[in-house]
């Protein structure tokens, strides 16, 4: 079945400092990918569509320059989480989508300290 | 046992007994409906969806009732076994929106040996 991939699993960074997350579809094109946000025992929130080739699409209430998108090809799309703050920490999650069913990503935790 | 609930419901039942997970949606034009599997710390997994032309579909230990009068979803596990514990999501999209999903809030199944 159908495979994606996200990378790191885990991190931690520093205030201040930029972290970029990875998302790739590994046996599949994906022009459109979805990032989410979820909170400890809480539902996931979608952030921004991905669009490959053109900018991505944010959510109402989602900072573009804070949370930077990049469809580079149609198998990556990335996420950078720039000038974190602690409260940026949360888990996300990519997901892409083909033509019958959205596949997610393992989530990336992220903690700023 | 059955959940329903606003907030992220705790759903405990004993190994053996079915399960039953509700969620109402929001949308009365979303005419796809898929549940998902969370298992902690990683992304949410596909378990089976519906849609709207159906009001029951059924797999392999999983039923999914779809009742759109109340905007109503369910999904029922037989014979609950203790790698059912998850928290489990329902998700709606509207054919044509993009493959956007919104989700519910959830609800956390522990199954008790």
């Amino acid at each position: 079945g159908a495979v994606v991939s996200q990378h790191p699993s885990r991190v931690i960074c520093k205030s201040g400092t930029s972290v970029k997350i990875e998302c790739r579809s590994l046996d599949f094109q994906a022009t459109t990918m979805f990032w989410y946000r979820q909170f400890p025992k809480k539902s996931l929130m979608l952030m921004a569509t991905s669009n490959e080739g053109s900018k991505a699409t944010y959510e109402q209430g989602v900072e573009k320059d804070k949370f930077l998108i990049n469809h580079a090809s149609l198998t990556l799309s990335t996420l950078t989480v720039t000038s974190a703050h602690p409260e940026d920490s949360s888990f996300y999650i990519c997901s892409a989508p083909t033509h019958t069913e959205a596949f997610f990503g393992q989530g990336t935790r992220l903690t700023v300290v | 046992g059955e959940s329903v609930g606003l907030h992220l419901p705790t759903l405990s039942v004993q190994e053996g007994d079915n399960s039953i997970i509700n969620c109402a949606y929001s949308n009365s034009a979303s005419d796809y409906f898929i549940w998902y599997k969370q298992e902690s710390g990683k992304g949410p997994q596909f378990i089976i969806d519906i849609r709207s032309n159906m009001d029951k579909r059924q797999g392999q230990r999983v039923t999914v009732l779809l009742n759109k009068t109340v905007k109503h979803l369910s999904l029922q596990i037989a014979a609950t076994q203790p790698g059912d514990s998850a928290v489990y999501f329902c998700a709606e999209t509207v054919t044509g929106g993009g493959n956007k999903l919104t989700f519910g809030t959830g609800t956390q199944l522990k199954v008790e040996l």
